[in-house]
């Protein structure tokens, strides 16, 4: 059975501190990994996707990093921000369409 | 960019009806569509791939017959829970694709997901 985990389940933090979470993936036959910003009533958002052993992706104060062979992808956050409060949601694929999920960090940061 | 319109956003119904989830891809063509259920401090799990003008595909373990899939226009798929019951009380949401797949596999696409659909079945 393929398995995602992501690591903190749920992380506080105060505004203006750097963060991370884990998401850790079964490494034969990798294809590609996701990671999505969900906020509550809203629709899961995509944030970076990557298929290569190392691999690093940047959106403003959002940076991932990948490494295949091991089996795990870093999410980071510089400098929270309130709005950055969200569940974090990693998924991988292997070669077919289909993603699967971990059930994600929620980040609450507090002002 | 690309937006998934669900609806409704919650539903309440009686045990033995019949609940229709609509999802449409407002300003692009999604010729797959997938549907996703989630129970609490779970992972969304996919319950069905859906392709515009052909019959669904489904995950082991997800009846055809409860859940039923229609995905007869590039912009509009339907997930009806049959006779809902209290156990299928959870949180579906559906996903596509925006663009033709970028690899081999269509994997490496990001997904536009709707906003989810909270049922609760009495």
């Amino acid at each position: 059975i393929l398995n995602v985990e992501q690591s903190p389940q749920s992380l506080h933090v105060q505004e203006g501190d750097s963060t991370n979470f884990t998401c850790s993936f079964p490494s034969s036959n990798f294809y590609a990994l996701h990671w999505y910003r969900w906020e509550t009533a809203k629709s899961p958002e995509a944030l970076f996707v990557m298929t290569l052993n190392g691999d690093e992706k940047k959106k403003g104060r959002i940076s991932a990093t990948l490494n295949t062979k091991e089996g795990y992808s870093y999410l980071y956050i510089k400098g929270s921000q309130p709005e950055d409060s969200a569940t974090y949601l990693c998924a991988f694929t292997v070669n077919t369409d289909k993603l699967i999920f971990g059930t994600g960090t929620r980040l609450q940061v507090f002002p | 960019g690309a937006v998934v319109s669900q609806h409704p956003s919650w539903v309440i119904c009686k045990s033995g009806t019949s609940v229709k989830i609509e999802c449409r891809s407002l300003d692009f063509q999604a010729t797959t569509m997938f549907w996703y259920r989630q129970f609490p401090k779970q992972s969304l799990m996919l319950m069905a791939t859906s392709n515009e003008g052909s019959k669904a595909t489904y995950e082991q373990g997800v009846e055809k017959d409860k859940f039923l899939i229609n995905h007869a226009s590039l912009t509009l798929s339907t997930l009806t829970v049959t006779s809902a019951h209290p156990e299928d009380s959870s949180f579906y949401i559906c996903s596509a694709r925006d663009a033709p797949p970028t690899g081999k596999w269509a994997g490496a696409n990001v997904l536009t997901f709707g906003a989810g659909s909270r049922l609760t079945v009495l």
